[in-house]
């Protein structure tokens, strides 16, 4: 089945301690992208990829890293998370970030920065 | 960058009537796309209806069609004979090479 996988779903911390979020998607996908929703603002971009070893910040790439290693795989690394990075994560990809393509969106990760 | 914008943040229709969610966006680009997606409480995100802004004719798509104005910037979701599964955020989108998304309508269908 094609998809994105996305993990994990649910993650509490607290401030200051390093997490990866994961996600890798079996499409063959070139582009894929980072989401944060916030209510009242939508989904925001935090990074994107439009290949391999290719990463470009988005609206808010601030405390967040990633990295394209493999054409599947686009981790979030939080290095020193911080309580304004509670928010809803999503992962997505499509076959290019061009024109009219759908992107595939991972279930997201609802995380908690104490 | 475009930009995107839907004033309603929240809506409520009654089962089997029909409501149109606003969407306009700004962009200096003159190809691009749109879309709606849909997030139900789930949180999967689904894609609803996608339209080229260079068609003129409106999209649809069962119960859901748009309503494209161009030259006004604007890009309206309609639902027809809402059913209590259309309950969900829906967010509008703009494509050209770079998606940007709304802020989302919270629609409730009544029965």
């Amino acid at each position: 089945e094609a998809q994105v996988t996305q993990n994990p779903r649910y993650l509490i911390t607290v401030t200051g301690k390093k997490l990866t979020v994961t996600c890798s998607q079996n499409m063959n996908h070139e582009y894929m992208s980072w989401y944060r929703q916030d209510p009242g603002l939508g989904l925001r971009q935090i990074y994107y990829s439009m290949n391999v070893e290719v990463t470009d910040k988005g609206d808010v790439p601030e405390g967040y890293k990633v990295s394209r290693k493999e054409k599947r795989n686009f981790p979030l690394i939080l290095e020193s998370p911080s309580p304004n990075q509670t928010s809803l994560y999503f992962c997505a990809s499509s076959l290019s970030q061009w024109g009219n393509e759908k992107l595939f969106f991972g279930s997201g990760t609802q995380l908690s920065v104490l | 960058a475009q930009t995107v914008t839907q004033s309603q943040p929240e809506m409520s229709v009654q089962e089997a009537e029909t409501v149109t969610l606003s969407c306009t966006y700004d962009t200096s680009e003159s190809n691009y796309y749109l879309f709606w997606y849909k997030q139900p409480p789930s949180r999967q995100m689904i894609l609803v209806i996608r339209q080229e802004a260079y068609k003129q004719q409106n999209a649809t798509e069962n119960r859901f069609s748009v309503n494209f104005q161009k030259a006004a910037k604007s890009f309206s979701l309609k639902i027809s004979d809402s059913q209590l599964g259309d309950t969900a955020m829906y967010f509008c989108a703009c494509n050209n090479n770079d998606m940007r998304f709304g802020a989302g309508t919270r629609l409730t269908v009544k029965p």
